[in-house]
């Protein structure tokens, strides 16, 4: 059974610092890996997919990495923002119809 | 550009009664989804549907649970008898199935209360 783990659970930065969201699972045979966003009491925002064949992705000041053989993702955010904060989720896409596994995700807090 | 819609966004219902969720894929995908969300926790998988059947669920969703798409445009999510415990965030998504690892894309949700 495929098991998402963030961490940090959370983080607070200043603004303008580079930063590292990791995200592992347990089960390296996955179709995809998304990234999302979540603000509060709000849905999910796709921010980059990465398929298993592929390594990084790559959107604007975002970039995201995939080592299926040791089950780890990392999200890299360029010169943070305030309008950055939020929820960040990862999850993998697996199983038959491609179903997503979310970790517990890691919330950013980006200081002025 | 196409989006995943919901409605209603916000359902509060008494314990015990039957609710309906609505959702509009993206008109050419194939593949439905449900997710759950419950206030502070993970987003769960539900269920998926392809092809006017279920294809994969979870442990969670159980015979007080049941999906169809009854117009080709629609796809839902009825709740039977609702339960304290079905309060959550409820997320519709599609996908276009050529290949697994394709994008899913998700609506904005529908917040379900249980009183």
């Amino acid at each position: 059974k495929q098991e998402v783990t963030q961490i940090p659970a959370a983080l607070s930065v200043p603004e303008g610092e580079n930063l590292v969201l990791n995200c592992s699972f347990t089960d390296s045979a996955i179709y995809n890996l998304q990234w999302f966003r979540q603000d509060p009491g709000k849905g999910l925002t796709s921010l980059l997919l990465i398929q298993s064949s592929q390594r990084e992705q790559t959107s604007g000041r975002l970039n995201a990495s995939l080592d299926k053989s040791s089950g780890r993702s990392t999200l890299y955010i360029a010169a943070s923002q305030p309008g950055d904060s939020a929820t960040y989720l990862c999850a993998t896409g697996s199983g038959n119809t491609g179903k997503l596994i979310f970790g517990q995700g890691t919330t950013l807090q980006v200081k002025p | 550009e196409p989006e995943v819609t919901q409605t209603p966004s916000h359902q509060v219902t008494q314990m015990g009664q039957e609710v309906i969720l609505r959702c509009v894929p993206i008109s050419n995908h194939l593949y439905f989804y449900w997710y759950r969300q419950i206030l502070g926790q993970k987003v769960e998988f539900l269920v998926s549907f392809y092809n006017n059947e279920i294809s994969e669920k979870s442990e969670i969703f159980d015979d007080q649970f049941s999906v169809e798409r009854p117009d080709g445009s629609n796809f839902t999510l009825k709740i039977r008898s609702t339960k304290l415990e079905d309060s959550a965030m409820y997320f519709c998504a599609s996908h276009l199935l050529r290949d697994r690892a394709y994008e899913q894309y998700f609506g904005p949700g529908t917040r379900l209360t249980v009183t």
